[in-house]
């Protein structure tokens, strides 16, 4: 079965820094692969998709690649801010049909 | 609505008890999903609705466990016999395709069930 990898250990980033963040999955590449922000005692919050034929989607601060030979994503946040502390789930998908498969998360620290 | 809403927030269930939770997904989204989540693991996925059809509960570990959505919009996860290993956070999200996997999810904030 599909097995997916997060950083298992709390990352912990000074202020102004970027935060890079490591999602490994073994097996078949997805069709998409999502990232998503998840607070504590809050449901995750959908924040960037990128498609396998894509290696590279930014939004605002954020940044994701995607790369299906070494099957891995990395998600930055440049100039991180105490506000970006939170846990980030890596997802996957497998067909525009299937359902999204998540990984356990990393969770992130940003100190002043 | 303009979010995903689930209640109760909160469930505190004796074992053995039933117990059913509420999802109101976003009005005129067609995708509903239901995950377990347990204390620092990422949302295990349980059931898959597409207006009120059921297409996919490959993830429901137990026949204790129940979904429906009758009329396309509000679901409700049963869970019969509640045993402890049963606790965790129960998360809803909807999407409003009928094909989700290019688009993000919108969760709600989910139920914490705890069974003693």
């Amino acid at each position: 079965s599909q097995k997916i990898e997060q950083n298992s250990e709390a990352l912990n980033i000074q202020e102004g820094k970027t935060a890079t963040l490591t999602c490994n999955y073994t097996n078949y590449s997805p069709a998409y692969l999502q990232w998503y922000r998840q607070d504590p005692g809050r449901g995750p919050v959908f924040l960037l998709l990128i498609r396998e034929n894509e290696k590279e989607k930014r939004k605002e601060r954020l940044k994701v690649t995607f790369d299906t030979t070494l099957k891995q994503s990395l998600f930055h946040i440049t100039a991180s801010q105490p506000a970006d502390s939170a846990t980030y789930l890596c997802a996957l998908v497998y067909s525009s049909a299937s359902k999204i498969i998540f990984g356990s998360g990393t969770r992130l620290s940003i100190r002043p | 609505g303009a979010g995903v809403s689930q209640s109760p927030r909160y469930k505190v269930a004796k074992r053995g008890q039933d117990v059913a939770l509420r999802c109101d997904p976003i009005s005129g989204h067609v995708s509903l999903f239901w995950y377990q989540q347990a204390l620092g693991q990422g949302p295990e996925f349980l059931t898959y609705f597409q207006n009120e059809a059921q297409l996919d509960k490959s993830g429901l570990p137990s026949d204790r466990f129940f979904a429906e959505r009758p009329e396309g919009s509000v679901s409700t996860l049963k869970i019969q016999r509640t045993q402890q290993e049963d606790s965790a956070v129960y998360l809803c999200a909807s999407s409003g395709p009928a094909r989700q996997g290019n688009y993000g999810y919108t969760f709600g904030s989910g139920t914490r069930l705890t069974v003693v």
